[in-house]
C-alpha cells in the first residue's frame, strides 16, 4: 500500500549544480502538485501536472525552475542553477480527482540544501 | 483572492488540556477548508475537511473543526491533547479549482507532560 513516494529525502547541492528531485503518486491517481516549504512559511503551491501535461505552474520561478511529469515513469521537479535561497523541503501531493473538496496525499518531502 | 491567518505560530499546551488551533479565512464565495497535520520529517496528513454539509465537522485523532461565517473562522479543537498530537498543523482553503489550495504558515503545538 505505497503513498506517494518521493526522492531523495535528503539532497546536497552547491551553488550552480542541479537538483533532480522525484515523485511517484499513490496508485490509481494522475493528478501531481508540488508545493515547496520554506521554514517558518506555509506551503507555497508551484504547479499542477497531469500526465504529461502542465495545466498550472503560475507557482513556478520563471527561471531554472521546470517539472514534468511523463507518461511512464515518476514526475520530476528540476532545479537549475541552484543558488541559496533553493533550500527549503519541496513535498509532491497527488490525488485522484481534480476537484474542489478533494483531499491531497503528500510525500515525505525532499530537504534540499545549497550549499 | 483566497488566504487563509493562522494566529499563533507557536501554542502550547498540557496535556489533558483543551487545544484551540486558530484560523480565519478570507474568501469572495463560499470556501472550502482543510486542517492537515505534518509530524517531524513526514508530509501533511488530512485531518478533516469543510465542504458545506455541516458547520461542525469531526476529523481523526479526536480533532473537530466549527465553520463560522460570521467570523469567517475555521478553529481547530480536541478537548483533550495527547502527547502524540505534537506536531505542525495547517489550514487550508481551496476555491476555484483543487490546485489553487492555499495553506497557512502553520502553527506549532507542543504538549507539556
Amino acid at each position: 500500500n505505497a503513498g506517494v513516494m518521493q526522492n531523495p529525502r535528503h539532497l546536497v547541492r552547491r551553488r550552480g549544480q542541479e537538483a533532480r528531485l522525484r515523485c511517484s503518486p499513490m496508485k490509481g491517481h494522475s493528478h501531481v502538485y508540488w508545493y515547496r516549504q520554506l521554514p517558518e512559511e506555509g506551503l507555497k503551491f508551484m504547479v499542477y501536472l497531469q500526465k504529461e501535461n502542465i495545466i498550472d505552474e503560475s507557482g513556478m520561478p520563471k527561471e531554472r525552475f521546470s517539472a514534468e511529469f511523463p507518461k511512464e515513469g515518476p514526475s520530476i521537479l528540476r532545479i537549475q542553477q541552484v543558488v541559496r535561497g533553493d533550500s527549503a523541503a519541496y513535498f509532491c501531493a497527488s490525488s485522484p480527482r481534480n476537484t474542489e473538496d478533494e483531499k491531497l496525499f503528500f510525500g515525505s518531502g525532499t530537504q534540499l540544501s545549497v550549499l | 483572492a483566497q488566504s487563509v491567518t493562522q494566529l499563533g505560530s507557536h501554542v502550547s499546551v498540557s496535556e489533558g488540556a483543551l487545544v484551540l488551533l486558530r484560523c480565519n479565512y478570507s474568501s469572495s464565495v463560499p470556501p472550502y477548508l482543510f486542517w492537515y497535520v505534518q509530524y517531524p520529517n513526514q508530509g501533511l496528513q488530512l485531518l478533516l475537511k469543510y465542504t458545506s454539509a455541516a458547520t461542525l465537522v469531526k476529523g481523526i485523532n479526536g480533532f473537530e473543526a466549527e465553520f463560522k461565517k460570521s467570523e469567517t473562522s475555521f478553529h481547530l479543537t480536541k478537548p483533550s491533547a495527547h502527547m502524540s498530537d505534537a506536531a505542525e498543523y495547517f489550514c487550508a482553503v481551496s476555491r476555484g479549482g483543487y490546485q489553487k489550495v492555499t495553506f497557512g504558515t502553520g502553527t506549532k503545538l507542543q504538549v507539556i507532560p
